[in-house]
């Protein structure tokens, strides 16, 4: 069965530094998200990507972020100046269609830790 | 703006038992509703839906939900629990103009005793 996968599956690094978290969607999908889950909060939306722009953003998702479709397969989610706030797991979803009725297929995740 | 509640971070049962789990939700309108499952080390998985008809959906691992618009709830129920059952779900909802932007509750951790 197709599932999204996401690497790594934890990363550390010091505060300041540039991270970038990559994600494989499944193959027929065009719709693509991030969500993050602070520890002991709410999984909160991200950003939301289709042919190749950002169709979507939330407030948490400033100038530090961004994403990219940079080869047909991954879709990343760069953190450039990582700041302590920013530890939490953050999770890659796909779709085939947009809208409320296309199911979205989560990853795993990629629980960040910064120092 | 559009909220889920999920009132209990965390509830024991026993093998066996039933369940179910709360979810409120704060919307204007009908939204489109999911409840999602995430097993350790696991990304969340779809286990129903709700966007309109029958009130009572069925989703997989023999779990259901019955949408309640007068009580904003869509709680979700299972008849007998299993030990595998253990894991944090989580409620939410999207409006049906806003895509695939969903909004979660804080989910609750199950734990299923033996």
């Amino acid at each position: 069965e197709p599932e999204v996968t996401q690497t790594p599956s934890h990363q550390v690094t010091q505060m300041g530094q540039e991270v970038i978290l990559r994600c494989v969607p499944i193959s027929n999908h065009l719709y693509f998200y991030w969500y993050r889950q602070i520890l002991g909060q709410k999984v909160e939306f991200l950003v939301s990507f289709y042919n190749n722009e950002i169709s979507e953003k939330s407030e948490i998702f400033d100038d530090q972020f961004s994403v990219e479709r940079p080869d047909g397969s991954n879709f990343t989610l760069k953190i450039r100046s990582t700041k302590l706030e920013d530890s939490a797991m953050y999770f890659c979803a796909s779709s085939e269609g947009q809208g409320a009725s296309n199911e979205q297929f989560f990853g795993p995740g990629t629980r960040l830790t910064v120092l | 703006a559009q909220s889920v509640t999920q009132p209990d971070i965390h509830i024991t049962v026993s093998e066996g038992a039933s369940l179910e789990l709360r979810c409120n939700y704060s919307y204007g309108a009908t939204p489109y509703l999911f409840w999602y499952v995430q097993s350790p080390g696991q990304g969340l998985q779809l286990l129903l839906k709700y966007f309109s008809g029958d009130t009572l959906v069925q989703g997989i691992k023999g779990f259901e939900a019955e949408f309640k618009r007068s009580q904003s709830s869509f709680n979700l129920r299972k008849p007998s629990v299993h030990w595998s059952d253990a894991a944090e779900y989580f409620c939410a909802v999207v409006r049906y103009n806003q895509g695939g932007k969903l909004i979660f509750g804080q989910g609750t951790e199950l734990s299923v005793k033996p």
